[in-house]
């Protein structure tokens, strides 16, 4: 199976920074199956990202993805106070589907 | 707005059967792949599978032949049937929709359960 390694673990930062968060898969999948999601404590996550670098409904446009093959990026340009969460990367392009282990991003 | 709902027992003993299910509010759960996925305590998300609201499913290899998924339409409805459970298997469950963008379904996920916790033990 595909594994996702995200970097790094943890990620302190402060309201108005910018966020980039990694992850990197162990081997190419198909067409950049790859989706980003928000994760906060007692909530569902959220699905931000999907196809790489596609932006899901709502969500706002300091979001944002790139990447292919087998390293891709979120970039948060400006932390807001309601964007610390746990952040996962999934590809879907090759079964088993899998996940990251997670970057969390904290208040410095 | 769709929103889903993950119900079932929070206790199963070793080598007993895990039953989950899903509720469908808000939307109807024709037309759309939907998933189960886990977290153990401290440990990562796992896809476990998918249905399809004609029944049509795939599992995670991992959990061999341990899965069944069933839909119940006419309930909004689909369920997940984990056998011959183990500590392994505590978790916390979700369900989720796959999303779709231009009538095209993905493996990607667009809405969450909240999760449910399910321990096993005797």
């Amino acid at each position: 199976e595909i594994v996702l390694t995200q970097s790094p673990g943890t990620l302190s930062l402060s309201p108005g920074e910018r966020a980039t968060l990694s992850c990197r898969a162990s081997q190419i999948f198909s067409s950049n199956y790859l989706a980003w999601y928000q994760h906060k404590p007692g909530q569902a996550p959220r699905l931000l990202i999907y196809g790489a670098s596609s932006r899901a409904t709502g969500i706002p446009d300091r979001f944002s993805a790139s990447g292919s093959g087998t390293d891709f990026t979120l970039t948060i340009s400006r932390l807001e106070p309601e964007d610390f969460a746990v952040y996962y990367c999934q590809q879907y392009g090759r079964s088993p589907w899998t996940f990251g282990q997670g970057t969390k991003v904290e208040i410095k | 707005q769709v929103q889903l709902q993950e119900s079932g027992p929070g206790l199963v003993k070793p080598s007993e059967t895990l039953s989950l299910t899903c509720t469908v509010s808000g939307g109807s759960i024709s037309s759309y792949y939907w998933s189960w996925i886990r977290q153990p305590p401290g440990k990562g998300l796992e896809w476990i599978g998918y249905i399809y609201d004609r029944g049509s499913s795939n599992n995670n290899p991992s959990l061999k032949s341990r899965v069944t998924m069933s839909v119940d339409t006419s309930k909004n409805q689909f369920s997940l049937r984990l056998s011959s459970v183990t500590a392994a298997d505590t978790a916390v469950y979700s369900c989720a929709r796959h999303h779709k963008w231009e009538l095209v379904s993905s493996g990607a996920f667009d809405i969450w359960g909240q999760g449910i916790m399910v321990t096993v033990s005797s």
